[in-house]
């Protein structure tokens, strides 16, 4: 099966911890990105990555790190420097990246990340 | 002002009803135009793309987007219950660079009852 996986579904962090969530895709796409979900709120980029050892800042950045050391993985670090973590967490992948506007972006089934 | 507005309702319609979902947006750059939908706690999956102007039609489902008055609807004709969902209206193409980056509604509920 292709396709996205993200994990853990929920994750519960303590505040002041650091927290990882993975995003795995064999769809063989060059783009990924991680996207933050608020009720009442649209999707916001925070990070992407259109190539392997590379990637850029979305829209809400900070309190936030990635790596892209393999083409099928993008994890995401929340750090203890964000100040409102809790949200719902979704990784999507593209073929082509961000330079093509017809480009379709697939999604994961998420990470409910709640601070205790 | 959000580059795009969308109702977040809820919306709640009887089986069978024709249901309207709209989204308004201030950058008239804007090309490709997509509709996804997301059931309660899972990632949203793309239902409906169309690029530029005009109307698609897939199955009950139809995307209408009007440029010159930068509007774009979703119509679902005879709704069923597992129509339930947040619907999510995305677009891109509105920079010179980055120009894939979406650009998202805050979604819709929709509550179709039996």
């Amino acid at each position: 099966d292709g396709g996205i996986t993200q994990s853990p579904k929920y994750l519960f962090r303590k505040e002041g911890q650091n927290v990882t969530l993975s995003c795995e895709q064999n769809l063989n796409h060059d783009a990924m990105y991680w996207y933050r979900q608020d009720p009442g709120q649209g999707l916001r980029l925070i990070y992407y990555s259109q190539i392997v050892n590379d990637f850029q800042k979305g829209d809400i950045a900070e309190g936030y790190s990635v790596s892209r050391e393999k083409k099928e993985s993008f994890p995401l670090t929340v750090t203890s420097a964000q100040k409102n973590p809790t949200a719902f967490y979704l990784c999507a992948s593209s073929i082509f990246g961000l330079a093509q506007n017809t480009d379709t972006q697939y999604f994961g089934p998420g990470t409910r990340l709640t601070v205790l | 002002q959000k580059e795009v507005e969308q109702d977040p309702g809820p919306l709640s319609v009887p089986e069978g009803a024709i249901v309207s979902l709209n989204c308004t947006y201030s950058n008239s750059a804007f090309q490709y135009f997509m509709w996804y939908r997301q059931y309660s706690r899972k990632g949203p999956e793309l239902l409906m793309y169309t690029y530029s102007s005009g109307n698609k039609e897939d199955g009950r489902f139809t995307a209408q987007v009007d440029k010159s008055s930068k509007y774009i609807s979703l119509f679902i004709r005879d709704s069923q219950p597992s129509d339930s969902a947040t619907y999510l209206c995305a677009m891109s193409g509105g920079g010179s660079s980055n120009t894939g980056k979406l650009i998202f509604g805050q979604g819709t509920t929709l509550q179709v009852k039996p």
